[in-house]
């Protein structure tokens, strides 16, 4: 149980378009679903925190316009990444977290490459 | 501000040899911490969560220990095997639900 699942697991775009990341929990509701970024052989940053039917809350130095967080119902968060530029390249995370115990489940993750 | 240090950064080992990766955290009022396993190019598979009521968890040949007094935990791997090479993240739990990630440890395993 407790399956999370992230789409695309790769992405390559243009320049100044768009890119919507898909995270999905499979057999339970995530109250709470998070997004992190992560560099090459660099650790985890989380970039934000959304809960159901809220808004999702930013860590400090991500840019809200440019990285929107959708979560509109207990299993389907989504992040887009808007007028993508090369420096946005790189590998994104999404996690979820249920009621009823503690723990985190992780999606496979998405390779975006922004050419 | 809460920080997580793994130490060393990366470790080879032959195949069989029991290892250590070790794990340091700032905040002594740990909620839990959590250890991960991350393969190249791959999301993050949960390997053991310790709540803060405990000092250890045990799953097959993974033992993860903490000691919140001296701010440690070690995640230990018995008999190891080429297929346990990958990154182990830790990660403390900052409030109920926020994570904190280390570095990672980069582990390959020699057959």
């Amino acid at each position: 149980g407790a399956v999370v699942s992230q789409h695309p697991s790769w992405v390559i775009c243009k320049s100044g378009t768009s890119v919507k990341i898909e995270c999905r929990s499979l057999d339970f509701q995530a109250t709470t679903m998070f997004w992190y970024r992560q560099f090459p052989k660099q650790s985890l940053m989380l970039m934000a925190t959304s809960n159901e039917g809220s808004k999702a809350t930013y860590e400090q130095g991500v840019e809200k316009d440019k990285f929107l967080i959708n979560h509109a119902s207990l299993t389907l968060s989504t992040l887009t990444v808007t007028s993508a530029h090369p420096e946005d390249s790189s590998f994104y995370i999404c996690s979820a977290t249920w009621t009823g115990d503690y723990g985190y489940t992780f999606g496979s993750g998405t390779r975006l490459t922004v050419v | 501000k809460q920080e997580v240090t793994q130490i060393p950064a990366a470790l080879s080992v032959p195949e069989g040899e029991n290892l250590v990766l070790n794990c340091s955290f700032t905040d002594s009022a740990i909620y839990n911490l959590q250890w991960f396993r991350q393969d190249p190019g791959k999301g993050l598979t949960s390997l053991l969560l310790i709540q803060s009521s405990q000092r250890e968890q045990t799953s097959g040949r993974l033992n993860a220990s903490l000691d919140k007094s001296s701010g440690r935990s070690t995640l230990y791997i018995a008999a190891s095997q080429p297929g346990d090479s990958a990154t182990y993240l830790c990660a403390e739990y900052q409030g109920a639900q926020k994570l904190v990630f280390g570095q990672g440890t980069r582990l390959t395993i020699n057959p």
